[in-house]
């Protein structure tokens, strides 16, 4: 049963470009949401959060956006660079310091 | 100041043997966790401590696998008569609240 669910295994942008990162979760208890970023042979590093008092968060170039009703969250990145080229995992928590379910990961590649 | 570290880096093993990871948190984190991502998988919760509440085991996979945490630091995940499926990278993260710290993992192969 996979409560929070990334459904586009990978992506491709150009430099410079918008890039959008969508997962979609099923459990309705869930009011904390997180980003990670993961390079190969590294830990996840933590990217940006959202509660869910609100519906949108931003932190320079990473913006995420939620979407209660629809159960749905996304990441944007905008301008995209070569550097944001990694696997990133959304995450869902009830309650801020429980544990987190994470999704599957999305490759993105960023094209120079 | 250090993040989390976790040792060994790499371990192989033979399918039978008993193994031992570490997790060394950052200090003064109160909650940690551990996941594993398996090859082309994504990270899968594994149990989680939070000061001296009675950890969350619910996705310990079977009873081979037990974790402590000592003195509300350090913390080592056991995993005996290790099979093969049980090869993984597993991941250590700690918090005070909010975002999670993870460490570099330590890759497990059981042969």
């Amino acid at each position: 049963d996979q409560q929070v669910k990334q459904n586009s295994p990978s992506l491709s942008v150009q430099e410079g470009r918008i890039s959008i990162l969508n997962c979609d979760y099923t459990n309705s208890m869930f009011d904390y949401f997180l980003w990670y970023k993961k390079y190969p042979a590294e830990g996840p590093t933590f990217l940006i959060s959202i509660s869910s008092i609100k519906d949108k968060n931003e932190d320079g170039r990473f913006t995420v956006f939620l979407n209660k009703s629809a159960k749905h969250l996304s990441l944007h990145i905008v301008p995209s660079q070569p550097g944001d080229s990694a696997v990133y995992f959304c995450a869902a928590s009830v309650g801020a310091t429980n544990k987190l379910i994470f999704g599957t990961g999305t490759l993105l590649a960023v094209q120079p | 100041g250090a993040g989390v570290s976790q040792s060994p880096s790499n371990k192989v093993t033979e399918k039978g043997k008993d193994v031992e990871l570490r997790c060394d948190p950052i200090s003064g984190h109160t909650a940690l966790y551990w996941y594993r991502q398996s090859l082309g998988q994504g990270l899968e919760f594994l149990i989680y401590f939070q000061g001296n509440s009675a950890p969350d085991k619910s996705g310990l996979p079977s009873d081979r696998f037990s974790a402590e945490r000592t003195g509300g630091s350090v913390s080592t995940l056991t995993i005996q008569r290790t099979q093969q499926e049980d090869s993984a990278v597993y991941l250590c993260a700690s918090s005070l609240g909010g975002g999670r710290n993870f460490g570099p993992g330590t890759r497990l192969t059981v042969l």
